[in-house]
Protein backbone atom coordinates (compact mmCIF):
# COMPACT_ATOMS: atom_id res chain seq x y z
CA UNK A 1 0.00 0.00 0.00
CA UNK A 2 0.87 3.52 -0.29
CA UNK A 3 3.14 4.80 2.40
CA UNK A 4 4.99 8.48 3.68
CA UNK A 5 8.28 8.11 4.90
CA UNK A 6 8.30 10.68 8.11
CA UNK A 7 11.55 11.36 9.18
CA UNK A 8 13.12 11.56 12.11
CA UNK A 9 11.48 9.19 14.03
CA UNK A 10 12.63 10.75 17.23
CA UNK A 11 14.29 14.20 18.34
CA UNK A 12 14.80 15.67 21.42
CA UNK A 13 15.10 19.36 21.75
CA UNK A 14 15.89 21.75 24.03
CA UNK A 15 14.12 24.73 24.72
CA UNK A 16 14.54 27.54 22.25
CA UNK A 17 16.09 25.45 19.96
CA UNK A 18 14.69 24.90 16.19
CA UNK A 19 13.55 21.74 14.36
CA UNK A 20 12.52 20.65 11.02
CA UNK A 21 10.68 17.09 10.20
CA UNK A 22 9.68 15.87 6.52
CA UNK A 23 7.87 13.10 4.82
CA UNK A 24 8.62 12.08 1.54
CA UNK A 25 6.28 9.86 -0.37
CA UNK A 26 6.65 8.09 -4.02
CA UNK A 27 3.16 9.50 -4.95
CA UNK A 28 2.10 12.49 -5.48
CA UNK A 29 -0.58 13.97 -2.91
CA UNK A 30 -2.99 17.03 -3.38
CA UNK A 31 -3.36 18.04 0.21
CA UNK A 32 -0.65 17.59 2.93
CA UNK A 33 -2.09 17.59 6.60
CA UNK A 34 0.56 17.81 10.06
CA UNK A 35 -0.89 16.98 13.07
CA UNK A 36 0.41 17.03 17.17
CA UNK A 37 -0.93 13.87 19.00
CA UNK A 38 -0.28 14.46 22.86
CA UNK A 39 -0.54 11.30 25.15
CA UNK A 40 -4.20 10.00 25.63
CA UNK A 41 -6.26 11.96 23.34
CA UNK A 42 -6.89 12.54 19.38
CA UNK A 43 -4.73 14.37 16.82
CA UNK A 44 -5.04 18.16 16.56
CA UNK A 45 -4.20 19.66 13.37
CA UNK A 46 -1.62 22.04 12.53
CA UNK A 47 -1.59 23.32 9.34
CA UNK A 48 -3.02 22.19 6.22
CA UNK A 49 -1.41 22.85 2.66
CA UNK A 50 -3.36 22.25 -0.50
CA UNK A 51 -1.04 23.78 -3.38
CA UNK A 52 2.04 22.60 -4.60
CA UNK A 53 4.85 25.19 -2.79
CA UNK A 54 2.27 26.81 -0.78
CA UNK A 55 3.87 27.91 2.62
CA UNK A 56 1.73 28.49 5.50
CA UNK A 57 2.54 29.48 8.93
CA UNK A 58 0.73 28.91 12.19
CA UNK A 59 2.34 30.82 15.09
CA UNK A 60 5.80 29.49 15.44
CA UNK A 61 5.15 26.40 13.18
CA UNK A 62 5.58 26.71 8.99
CA UNK A 63 4.94 24.08 6.93
CA UNK A 64 5.38 23.81 2.91
CA UNK A 65 3.92 21.43 0.14
CA UNK A 66 6.98 20.55 -1.77
CA UNK A 67 6.84 21.35 -5.51
CA UNK A 68 6.89 17.97 -6.83
CA UNK A 69 4.27 17.00 -4.53
CA UNK A 70 5.58 14.18 -3.20
CA UNK A 71 7.12 15.52 0.16
CA UNK A 72 6.21 17.98 2.62
CA UNK A 73 7.87 19.40 5.92
CA UNK A 74 7.23 21.24 8.89
CA UNK A 75 9.38 23.65 11.21
CA UNK A 76 8.95 24.85 14.80
CA UNK A 77 11.01 27.74 15.42
CA UNK A 78 12.31 28.65 19.12
CA UNK A 79 10.40 25.48 20.37
CA UNK A 80 9.02 25.50 24.12
CA UNK A 81 8.31 22.75 26.65
CA UNK A 82 4.53 21.94 25.39
CA UNK A 83 6.10 21.07 21.96
CA UNK A 84 6.89 18.22 22.75
CA UNK A 85 4.65 14.81 21.52
CA UNK A 86 4.08 13.32 18.64
CA UNK A 87 3.44 14.92 15.28
CA UNK A 88 2.16 13.23 12.11
CA UNK A 89 1.95 13.97 8.46
CA UNK A 90 -1.04 12.60 6.48
CA UNK A 91 -1.37 12.98 2.65
CA UNK A 92 -4.26 12.97 0.60
CA UNK A 93 -4.36 11.60 -2.53
CA UNK A 94 -5.18 12.66 -6.73
CA UNK A 95 -8.41 10.86 -7.74
CA UNK A 96 -9.05 9.31 -4.46
CA UNK A 97 -12.52 9.15 -2.83
CA UNK A 98 -13.38 11.81 -0.47
CA UNK A 99 -11.77 11.39 2.69
CA UNK A 100 -8.84 8.39 3.94
CA UNK A 101 -5.65 10.40 4.33
CA UNK A 102 -2.29 8.38 4.45
CA UNK A 103 -0.08 9.06 7.56
CA UNK A 104 3.41 8.95 8.07
CA UNK A 105 4.70 7.05 11.46
CA UNK A 106 4.91 10.05 13.15
CA UNK A 107 7.97 12.12 14.90
CA UNK A 108 8.20 11.77 18.42
CA UNK A 109 9.66 15.29 20.09
CA UNK A 110 11.03 14.91 23.64
CA UNK A 111 12.85 17.57 25.60
CA UNK A 112 16.39 16.67 26.26
CA UNK A 113 17.39 15.36 29.50
CA UNK B 1 -10.98 24.49 13.60
CA UNK B 2 -13.84 22.15 13.43
CA UNK B 3 -14.76 20.43 16.80
CA UNK B 4 -15.57 16.66 16.85
CA UNK B 5 -16.39 15.06 20.20
CA UNK B 6 -16.12 11.30 21.22
CA UNK B 7 -18.08 9.56 23.89
CA UNK B 8 -17.21 7.98 25.75
CA UNK B 9 -13.51 9.17 26.80
CA UNK B 10 -12.76 5.86 28.84
CA UNK B 11 -14.43 2.66 28.77
CA UNK B 12 -13.48 -0.28 31.04
CA UNK B 13 -15.64 -3.64 29.94
CA UNK B 14 -16.15 -7.23 30.58
CA UNK B 15 -15.22 -9.81 28.39
CA UNK B 16 -18.23 -10.53 25.95
CA UNK B 17 -19.99 -7.68 26.47
CA UNK B 18 -20.59 -4.82 23.84
CA UNK B 19 -19.44 -1.09 23.86
CA UNK B 20 -21.01 1.45 21.54
CA UNK B 21 -18.79 4.61 20.72
CA UNK B 22 -20.32 7.79 19.45
CA UNK B 23 -18.65 10.50 17.40
CA UNK B 24 -20.18 13.70 16.65
CA UNK B 25 -19.27 16.62 14.32
CA UNK B 26 -20.37 19.71 16.33
CA UNK B 27 -20.21 22.60 13.93
CA UNK B 28 -20.34 21.28 10.40
CA UNK B 29 -21.80 18.28 8.66
CA UNK B 30 -19.95 15.25 7.89
CA UNK B 31 -20.88 12.87 4.91
CA UNK B 32 -17.87 11.16 5.84
CA UNK B 33 -16.52 10.07 8.96
CA UNK B 34 -13.57 7.18 9.53
CA UNK B 35 -12.73 5.31 12.36
CA UNK B 36 -9.29 4.39 13.22
CA UNK B 37 -7.58 1.99 16.03
CA UNK B 38 -4.12 3.01 17.33
CA UNK B 39 -1.53 0.91 19.09
CA UNK B 40 0.89 2.41 21.81
CA UNK B 41 3.51 3.86 20.25
CA UNK B 42 1.97 3.43 16.38
CA UNK B 43 0.74 5.54 14.02
CA UNK B 44 -3.43 5.05 13.22
CA UNK B 45 -4.72 2.35 11.13
CA UNK B 46 -7.66 3.16 9.41
CA UNK B 47 -10.59 0.37 10.44
CA UNK B 48 -13.48 1.68 8.28
CA UNK B 49 -15.08 4.62 6.43
CA UNK B 50 -18.48 5.64 7.24
CA UNK B 51 -20.93 7.14 5.05
CA UNK B 52 -24.17 8.88 5.65
CA UNK B 53 -26.63 6.74 4.86
CA UNK B 54 -25.17 3.76 3.22
CA UNK B 55 -23.07 0.95 4.70
CA UNK B 56 -19.68 1.84 5.94
CA UNK B 57 -16.16 -0.07 4.08
CA UNK B 58 -14.17 -1.50 5.89
CA UNK B 59 -10.70 -2.30 5.48
CA UNK B 60 -8.94 -5.62 4.88
CA UNK B 61 -8.55 -7.70 8.07
CA UNK B 62 -11.06 -5.54 9.82
CA UNK B 63 -14.33 -7.84 10.81
CA UNK B 64 -17.35 -5.93 10.09
CA UNK B 65 -19.53 -8.02 12.19
CA UNK B 66 -17.68 -7.40 15.36
CA UNK B 67 -17.25 -3.35 14.57
CA UNK B 68 -20.75 -2.09 13.70
CA UNK B 69 -20.61 1.40 12.04
CA UNK B 70 -23.63 3.22 11.89
CA UNK B 71 -23.75 6.82 10.33
CA UNK B 72 -26.88 7.89 11.17
CA UNK B 73 -27.11 11.65 10.28
CA UNK B 74 -24.72 13.87 8.80
CA UNK B 75 -23.10 14.68 12.44
CA UNK B 76 -23.23 11.25 14.33
CA UNK B 77 -21.43 8.39 13.86
CA UNK B 78 -21.20 4.92 15.97
CA UNK B 79 -18.68 2.21 16.21
CA UNK B 80 -19.87 -1.03 18.48
CA UNK B 81 -17.06 -3.51 19.31
CA UNK B 82 -19.35 -6.72 19.97
CA UNK B 83 -18.54 -9.03 21.97
CA UNK B 84 -15.12 -7.49 23.46
CA UNK B 85 -12.15 -9.39 24.30
CA UNK B 86 -9.20 -8.30 26.05
CA UNK B 87 -7.64 -8.04 22.20
CA UNK B 88 -10.01 -5.68 21.60
CA UNK B 89 -8.10 -3.16 24.24
CA UNK B 90 -6.97 -0.44 22.05
CA UNK B 91 -7.62 3.27 21.08
CA UNK B 92 -10.43 3.87 19.28
CA UNK B 93 -10.15 7.26 17.49
CA UNK B 94 -12.82 8.97 14.88
CA UNK B 95 -12.28 11.65 12.25
CA UNK B 96 -14.77 13.84 10.40
CA UNK B 97 -14.18 15.00 6.73
CA UNK B 98 -15.12 18.13 6.24
CA UNK B 99 -15.24 18.87 2.63
CA UNK B 100 -16.25 22.20 0.86
CA UNK B 101 -13.16 24.30 -0.94
CA UNK B 102 -10.46 23.34 0.79
CA UNK B 103 -10.91 19.68 1.87
CA UNK B 104 -9.38 18.71 5.60
CA UNK B 105 -9.86 16.21 8.28
CA UNK B 106 -10.02 16.79 12.28
CA UNK B 107 -10.17 14.15 14.76
CA UNK B 108 -11.87 13.22 17.76
CA UNK B 109 -9.89 12.76 21.50
CA UNK B 110 -10.17 9.15 21.47
CA UNK B 111 -11.93 6.68 23.48
CA UNK B 112 -9.83 4.70 25.59
CA UNK B 113 -11.43 0.85 25.59
CA UNK B 114 -10.13 -1.86 28.02
CA UNK B 115 -11.98 -5.09 28.03
CA UNK B 116 -11.09 -7.19 31.42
Amino acid sequence: GQQLNQSPQSMFIQEGEDVSMNCTSSSIFNTWLWYKQDPGEGPVLLIALYKAGELTSNGRLTAQFGITRKDSFLNISASIPSDVGIYFCAGRQYGGSQGNLIFGKGTKLSVKP
Amino acid sequence: GAVVSQHPSRVICKSGTSVKIECRSLDFQATTMFWYRQFPKQSLMLMATSNEGSKATYEQGVEKDKFLINHASLTLSTLTVTSAHPEDSSFYICSAFKGGGRVTQYFGPGTRLTVL
